[in-house]
């Protein structure tokens, strides 16, 4: 069965840290580039960070770039955002999800909350 | 950064009716690198349409999307209840953005 399941979200005080980790399994994921997605409480679908399958290349929304970093362990079958200087804004359902430059998303996990408050 | 303005923002149609939603890139999205998703209460996402026109894995034909450059469109023919949801346009071709949605509600 096709999965990726997310971990790592919760509370955190702003300026604070957060390292989220999504495990793929059903497909062979060194192949597919990743992606995180978040939406925020109530709101819409907002795009942060894609990495490639080689994890060679990298990208980022301007609203996260030089806060956050994407990482994977292909020999884990597992991606990762380091999440660092947490704002208020970042409160979100971050999603990990199969896709990313220039592939749809066809795959989602279920969403780990990270809230980020004092 | 290409923006996405999807419209109506909520749609109120009755099952068996016929949905258009429409989504505006304020540039040329390249090569029709453009997807829908769909989303329920309390679930991910799910891709519906991606190349503007292809029907992903497992969607039902009366899903259906059109389009190119900076307009597209999704219909969805004969609303089933279980169609009822938040949809959301996307483009992949420069960076990433997604529209901000649109609800479709049972009238």
């Amino acid at each position: 069965e096709v999965q990726l399941l997310e971990s790592g979200g919760g509370l955190v005080q702003p300026g604070g840290s957060l390292r989220l980790s999504c495990a793929a399994s059903g497909f062979t994921f060194r192949n597919s580039a990743m992606s995180w997605v978040r939406q925020a409480p109530g709101k819409g679908l907002e795009w942060v960070s894609a990495i490639s399958g080689s994890g060679g290349s990298t990208y980022y929304a301007d609203s996260v770039k030089g806060r956050f970093t994407i990482s994977r362990d292909n020999s884990k079958n597992t991606l990762y955002l380091q999440m660092n200087s947490l704002r208020a804004e970042d409160t979100a359902l971050y999603y990990c999800a199969k896709g990313g430059g220039l592939a749809a998303f066809d795959m989602w996990g279920q969403g780990t909350m990270v809230t980020v408050s004092s | 950064e290409i923006v996405l303005t999807q419209s109506p923002g909520t749609l109120s149609l009755s099952p068996g009716e016929r949905a258009t939603l429409s989504c505006r890139a304020s540039q040329s999205v390249s090569s029709n690198f453009f997807a829908w998703y769909q989303q329920k209460p309390g679930q991910a996402p799910r891709l519906l349409i991606y190349g503007a026109s292809s029907r992903a894995t497992g969607i039902p034909d009366r899903f259906s999307g059109s389009g190119s450059g900076t307009d597209f469109t999704l219909t969805i023919t004969r609303l089933e209840p279980e169609d009822f949801a938040v949809y959301y346009c996307q483009q992949y071709g420069s960076s990433q953005s997604f529209g901000q949605g649109t609800k479709l509600e049972i009238k």
